[in-house]
């Protein structure tokens, strides 16, 4: 089956402008995630859409980093404006269901440079 | 909030060395997932346990979840240069079932 599909694998952008990202998850997979990986560190959950819906955003910066998943199916993550802290690998992943039995499937990422 | 914390952060081992990494988390955990992250690469996962005291192995990985489902190890025997990566494991919980990870493991291999 194909993979997690996610673009761009690379952006670099300057402080304050803005970005977005793009996954397509496994066909038939209702559970998305958007993570953030810093350098060295493990990835931290942003989002989780449940179809369409938005199941958590806690750890969201709600002030600069907004998501959606529209047809539950394909989602944008983006950020604007950017700030020197976001540079980190954005992965996004997928699972059949929340319980997560089969665990996830991570896309490739995008890894993201601020200057 | 619920935290899991994995050690060591690094390891260096000799090619055919053993290897274990640890898993703790501050809460009692539904399951625990374990996942392979390859240098560039992005997490790939491993297995997941879910019983109290289960013991899993995968050739030469051995995965543990223990008795009060807080901790859990992954033992690999005779490391290999394939075996190269950050291993990490996450823990099912929260309010909303979510994957916390760990920092991971970082494990290079010497020929």
């Amino acid at each position: 089956e194909a993979g997690v599909a996610q673009s761009p694998r690379y952006k670099i952008i300057e402080k304050r402008q803005s970005v977005a990202f793009w996954c397509n998850p496994i066909s038939g997979h209702a559970t998305l995630y958007w993570y953030q990986q810093i350098l060295g560190q493990g990835p931290k959950l942003l989002i989780q859409f449940q179809n369409n819906g938005v199941v958590d955003d806690s750890q969201l910066p709600k002030d600069r980093f907004s998501a959606e998943r529209l047809k539950g199916v394909d989602s944008t993550l983006k950020i604007q404006p950017a700030k020197l802290e976001d540079s980190a690998v954005y992965l996004c992943a997928s699972s059949l269901d929340r319980g997560t039995a089969y665990g996830y499937t991570f896309g490739s990422g995008t890894r993201l440079t601020v200057v | 909030g619920q935290q899991v914390m994995q050690i060591p952060q690094y390891q260096h081992v000799q090619e055919g060395e053993d290897f274990t990494t640890y898993c703790n988390s501050s809460t009692t955990l539904s399951n625990i997932q374990w996942y392979k992250q390859r240098p560039g690469g992005h997490p790939v996962f491993l297995i997941q346990l879910v019983k109290s005291g289960e013991v899993k192995k995968q050739k030469r990985l051995t995965f543990q979840f223990g008795e009060a489902k807080k901790n859990s190890s992954l033992h690999i025997t005779a490391t290999q240069t394939t075996d190269v990566g950050t291993y990490f494991c996450a823990g099912l919980g929260g309010s909303q079932g979510n994957l916390i990870f760990g920092k991971g493991t970082k494990l290079s291999v010497k020929p």
